[in-house]
């Protein structure tokens, strides 16, 4: 099955937009890939899905390029509360991994 | 309303002991799904259901074994024989994998830890 990567850490300051990004490059035809955002001692939570292109929710962007091997969520003016740890996952499994741990700092 | 459930929020065991950890949805998902969670670390799979009766090992099934005789239930159960069961526990459903828009919902929780 095939599985992402990203970067482990992140830091950004309040009020700036934080982009991360996510390899995947042997996604599948039929995968959609899903965002996840997990506060400490608590289960992840959904927070954006999409298949190619870009797409927009009130929360954040999903930027997916033609070819499909990566994705960027898009995180619009983070604030202390989206401190956090983001995971991106393939719809054909739902293998976590280790996330990215974003940090804002004041 | 519809969601997840674990139970208990926090689980304390004795060395050599056997526990079993609850989760139920009333979703109507067909796929279920156990994580372990270590301090600063991501989820883990430990086993994982598409269907009734039927489950699959994850990343790290051993010194666990799972149940799912029902479609609400898939119950956890740590083994004396895992070397190192003090973690937290999450279980999630969702529509099967491979489907579109597949998305899994989350219960709070279980804290094990061995005493």
């Amino acid at each position: 099955l095939a599985k992402t990567t990203q970067p482990i850490s992140m830091d950004s300051y309040e009020g700036q937009e934080v982009n991360i990004t996510c390899s995947h490059n042997n996604i599948a035809t039929n995968d959609y890939i899903t965002w996840y955002q997990q506060f400490p001692s608590q289960g992840p939570r959904f927070i954006i899905q999409g298949y190619k292109t870009k797409v927009t929710n009130e929360v954040a962007s999903l930027f997916i390029p033609a070819d499909r091997k990566s994705s960027t969520l898009s995180l619009p003016r983070v604030s202390l509360s989206d401190t956090a740890v983001y995971y991106c996952l393939l719809s054909n499994n739902l293998f976590f991994g280790t996330g990215t741990r974003l940090t804002v700092i004041p | 309303d519809g969601g997840i459930t674990q139970s208990p929020k926090y689980l304390f065991r004795k060395e050599g002991q056997n526990v079993t950890l609850s989760c139920e949805q009333n979703l109507n998902h067909d796929a279920m799904y156990w994580y372990r969670q270590d301090p600063g670390q991501g989820l883990r799979l430990i086993y994982y259901s598409q269907i009734v009766n039927d489950f699959q090992k994850g990343d790290i099934a051993e010194g666990y074994s799972v149940s799912r005789e029902k479609k609400e239930s898939f119950p956890l159960t740590v083994t004396s024989a895992q070397k190192n069961p003090t973690a937290f526990y999450l279980c999630a459903s969702s529509t099967r994998t491979g489907t579109v828009n597949t998305e899994a919902f989350f219960g709070q929780g279980t804290r094990l830890t061995v005493v």
